[in-house]
């Protein structure tokens, strides 16, 4: 299993700022996965982050919006930038098992935009 | 399109019965399938995973099901309880890394 601690917890914020995420992950991973949750809707994958390297954004993410970085096999971050009320959301960071394909999840950062 | 469908109407049932939630996909050929609980605020949490080459995997009190012919998982809790009130959502593997892609999940209400 994997521990992730995510910060921060909750946070308001003003439009047109920006708000960086933070997780750090108890054990060495290849890629964490950026999760978006909107009210009411299930998870959608904003991008994979590898160490190393460049994140890879899905579609409709891009990556002036969403800036990662991963600056070890242990840690990411998550910039949401130039926030508008549409980027309130829960946000999420997630690793995979190496031994058995489950995901475990950061408890959520529940971002409100005003 | 790849799609995975859940019900997205809650369901409700009493205290005891068995709940069975369903979970369909198209254009998806995933080596393994997941189910996920959420509650309200947290993240979700894994409840087990099924590979493409087994019909059926039991954890306690929850049996999951996986045709791939019918593109279908079945997710069953047996002797539910209040306590299983959440939301469950199903998770298919896409893309050669495990990226996990979610349903949008269906709400369970156990009433006593």
């Amino acid at each position: 299993s994997a521990v992730i601690s995510q910060k921060p917890s909750r946070d308001i914020c003003q439009r047109g700022t920006s708000l960086t995420i933070q997780c750090q992950v108890d054990s060495q991973v290849t890629m964490m996965f950026w999760y978006r949750q909107q009210p009411g809707q299930s998870l959608t994958l904003i991008a994979t982050a590898n160490q190393g390297s460049e994140a890879t954004y899905e579609s409709g993410f891009v990556i002036d919006k969403f800036p990662i970085s991963r600056p070890n096999l242990t840690f990411s971050t998550l910039t949401v930038s130039n926030m508008s009320p549409e980027d309130s959301s829960i946000y999420l960071c997630s690793v995979i098992s190496r031994e058995g394909g489950e995901a475990f999840f950061g408890q959520g950062t529940r971002l409100t935009v005003v | 399109s790849q799609k995975i469908e859940q019900n997205s109407e809650a369901l409700n049932i009493q205290e005891g019965k068995t709940a069975t939630l369903t979970c369909n996909y198209t254009n998806y050929s995933p080596a393994y399938l997941q189910w996920y609980r959420q509650d309200p605020g947290r993240g979700p949490v894994f409840l087990l995973l099924i590979r493409e080459n087994e019909k059926e995997k039991r954890k306690e009190r929850l049996k999951v099901t996986f045709d791939t012919t019918l593109k279908q998982s079945l997710f069953h809790i047996t002797a539910s309880q209040p306590a299983d009130s959440a939301t469950y959502l199903c998770a298919l593997t896409s893309g050669g890394y495990n990226k996990l892609i979610f349903g949008a999940g269906t709400r369970l209400a156990v009433h006593p």
